[in-house]
C-alpha cells in the first residue's frame, strides 16, 4: 500500500502568514493526489484535486503543487475560517484510497 | 443543492451486524462514484469502501476482512454499507462522498456517528 506522510502534524501560525503543508508519497503517484480541509465537527471540504487543480468555489489564496512523490499545499495569507486540519489523499492506486495523517493548522 | 444524508442505528454492541444509509439528493446518482469513510473520534479519515457508477467495481480497505459490504439501489438514489461482526474499533463517524475527478470526493454527507460498545 502506498503511505502518505504529512509534515508538519501541528502548526502555528499568524493571520496573514503563508503556510506550506507537505505531503510524501512511499511511491510516485503521479499528480493523483486530492487536499481536503476539515473544522471540528464538520466534513471534509475537497480543496485541491490533481495536485494542483483548485475546486470550484475554493479562494485562490489556496495552492497546490508537485507530482510523484512530493506535494504540497501552500495558503498565500491565512484567514481566520482557515483555522482547520488539512488531509492530503492520493487516489493513484487502489485500494486503499489512503489519506495523510493530517496537519492541524492553529492560531499563533 | 446536493445532499447526502447518512442515516443508520448508532449504538451497537461487539459482535453485532449494521446497516448504514446514505441517501442523494440533487445530482444524478446513477452517474456518480460513491465511497465511504470513516473518522475514529480525534483520529483522522480512513476510506473504507468504494463503489463504481453501475456498482459492478467495488473495493474495500484491507483492515475490513470482507466484514464490509458496500452496496447501491440506483433507483432509490442510495449507498448502503452492510457492517457485520463489528468490533469496538470500527467506532467511528461514517461518511459517504461522491466520487469526483482523479478520483477526488467531492461532495460529503454529514457523518453518522456509529459506537461499538458493550
Amino acid at each position: 500500500d502506498i503511505q502518505l506522510t504529512q509534515s508538519p502534524s501541528f502548526l502555528s501560525a499568524s493571520l496573514g502568514d503563508r503556510v506550506t503543508i507537505t505531503c510524501r508519497a512511499s511511491q510516485g503517484i503521479s499528480s493523483y493526489l486530492a487536499w481536503y480541509q476539515q473544522k471540528p465537527g464538520k466534513a471534509p471540504k475537497l480543496l485541491i484535486y490533481a495536485a494542483s487543480t483548485l475546486q470550484s468555489g475554493v479562494p485562490s489564496r489556496f495552492s497546490g503543487s508537485g507530482s510523484g512523490t512530493e506535494f504540497t499545499l501552500t495558503i498565500s495569507s491565512l484567514q481566520p475560517e482557515d483555522f482547520a486540519t488539512y488531509y492530503c489523499q492520493q487516489l493513484s492506486s487502489y485500494p486503499p484510497y489512503t489519506f495523510g495523517q493530517g496537519t492541524k493548522l492553529q492560531i499563533k | 443543492e446536493v445532499q447526502l444524508v447518512e442515516s443508520g442505528r448508532g449504538l451497537v454492541q461487539p459482535g453485532e451486524s449494521l446497516r448504514l444509509s446514505c441517501a442523494v439528493f440533487g445530482l444524478t446518482f446513477s452517474s456518480y462514484e460513491m465511497n465511504w469513510v470513516r473518522q475514529a473520534p480525534g483520529k483522522g479519515l480512513e476510506w473504507v469502501s468504494y463503489i463504481s457508477a453501475s456498482g459492478s467495481t467495488i473495493y474495500y480497505a484491507d483492515s475490513l476482512k470482507g466484514r464490509f459490504t458496500i452496496s447501491r439501489d440506483n433507483a432509490k438514489n442510495s449507498l448502503y454499507l452492510q457492517m457485520s461482526s463489528l468490533r469496538v474499533e470500527d467506532t467511528a463517524v461514517y461518511y459517504c462522498a461522491t466520487g469526483y475527478r482523479y478520483g477526488s470526493m467531492d461532495y460529503w454527507g454529514q457523518g453518522t456517528l456509529v459506537t461499538v460498545s458493550s
